[in-house]
């Protein structure tokens, strides 16, 4: 069966420190895979989102970017980080069959991110 | 930009009772997915209902569509303590983006 994992859970960090948000599916290959974030619990944002090795395409301008080095990995990436960064970091897996459409997304646990 | 928007917004109940959610969207799909995420956890996904479809079970779930009042509920049936958690509607945009609402906070009082 497959499987997500996403880490750390929680994250502490200064303002203006780099991020790196780890993401790896196991148990199927060439899956697409996407970042969101989540304010307050409620609706999700879609960030990045790979349909294969370097492919990223990104839905937010902002400080933050992805990378897919490998089939089954996605890393979330900042430079430096600012305190709107805060917020709750999804990693989301889908099958390709239909190019997404009719297709459900399974998501990690995800990382709780807190800006100081 | 197509979205679900859930209503209510929170729904408190007591153990035993039914709790019907509903989602609007705004343009045309071809499917409708509801998601479960419990208190500081990922989204689990709960079922997906084709637009050719009307209505479809999974266990104490039903989900229904109209497609001509682009509206959907969830109804949950005979709920339990542990079915507290956030509920979600999604949909396909055009661009292939899955696109969610803000979310139902169902707590269900033992």
């Amino acid at each position: 069966s497959q499987t997500i994992h996403q880490w750390p859970a929680t994250l502490v960090q200064p303002v203006g420190s780099p991020l790196s948000l780890e993401c790896t599916v196991e148990g199927t290959s060439n899956p697409n895979l996407y970042w969101y974030r989540q304010a307050a619990g409620r609706g999700l944002q879609l960030l990045f989102y790979s349909v294969g090795i370097g492919q990223i395409s990104s839905e937010v301008p902002q400080n933050l970017s992805a990378s897919r080095p490998q089939d089954r990995q996605f890393i979330l990436s900042s430079k430096k980080l600012l305190l709107s960064d805060s917020g709750f970091y999804l990693c989301a897996w889908s099958h390709k069959l239909g190019q997404g459409s009719n297709q459900p997304q399974h998501f990690g646990d995800g990382t709780r991110l807190s800006i100081l | 930009s197509q979205q679900g928007e859930e209503d209510p917004q929170a729904l408190s109940i007591q153990e035993g009772e039914n709790a019907t959610m509903n989602c609007s969207y705004k343009t045309s799909i071809n499917n409708l997915q509801w998601y479960r995420q419990n208190s500081g956890r990922g989204l689990v996904h709960l079922i997906l209902i084709r637009s050719n479809e009307r209505e479809k079970h999974s266990g104490r779930l039903r989900v229904t569509l109209d497609t001509s009042k682009k509206s959907s509920s969830l109804l949950i049936t005979a709920s339990r303590a542990a079915d507290t958690a956030s509920y979600f509607c999604a949909t396909y945009n055009q661009g292939g983006k899955l696109i969610f609402g803000q979310g139902t906070e169902l707590s269900v009082k033992p």
